[in-house]
């Protein structure tokens, strides 16, 4: 059975410091992993995806990592900003299953000014 | 393009009533999924549906129901309301190339049943 664990629960930094959010996966027959921003009683958004044969993914700020073989994807935000404070989630989609995908509990990042 | 709506946004609900979260999308996605989101437990699946015409059990169907209406909609249904089941929902989907495509969300229905 697939499980996917992200840590830290929870994480504050000062604005302008670099840091890395974690997510590891128990199985690496996966088609992709997804990175997911979610803004207090608000819906998810997708920040980056990477597919299984991908090693990472950018876009702006965010670089996204994966390695398959050791079950592990690392979010890296450069030069934060008070607003990145978010929920951050990461998913793995299942291989051969649909496209169901399964999440971690998320990291809450707060952003101090 | 409004993408994937959900209704209601909030519902409140006894025990043992019944009740209905409706999910649609105009994005021409094959593949759709219900959500739930609890403190501390992350998103959890309920129930997905690759292609219009299936759908399949997730992690936590118990007490849950779907229909996949056509390939716009995909409704969850609670049949008879429990405390448990008090949580946000969400509704998602993606075109069903399932390597390639990322996740589209709705901005949940916020459920609590007294």
């Amino acid at each position: 059975k697939q499980e996917v664990t992200q840590i830290p629960a929870a994480l504050s930094v000062p604005e302008g410091e670099n840091l890395v959010l974690n997510c590891s996966f128990t199985d690496s027959a996966i088609y992709n992993l997804q990175w997911f921003r979610q803004d207090p009683g608000k819906g998810l958004t997708s920040l980056l995806l990477i597919q299984s044969s991908q090693r990472e993914q950018t876009s702006g700020r965010l670089n996204a990592s994966l390695d398959k073989s050791s079950g592990r994807s690392t979010l890296y935000i450069a030069a934060s900003q008070p607003g990145d404070s978010a929920t951050y989630l990461c998913a793995v989609m299942i291989y051969n299953q649909g496209g169901k995908l399964i999440f971690g509990q998320g990291t809450e990042l707060s952003v101090k000014p | 393009n409004a993408g994937v709506t959900q209704t209601p946004k909030f519902q409140v609900l006894k025990t043992g009533q019944s009740m209905t979260l409706q999910c649609a999308q105009d994005m021409n996605h094959n593949s759709m999924y219900w959500y739930r989101q609890d403190p501390g437990m992350g998103l959890r699946l309920i129930y997905y549906s690759a292609s219009e015409g299936t759908t399949d059990k997730g992690e936590v169907p118990n007490g849950y129901n779907v229909s996949r209406l056509n390939k716009r909609e995909f409704s969850l249904r609670l049949e008879s309301a429990a405390p448990s089941q008090t949580s946000v929902y969400f509704c998602a989907s993606i075109p069903g190339r399932p390597g390639a495509n990322v996740l589209t969300f709705g901005a949940g229905s916020r459920l609590t049943v007294l």
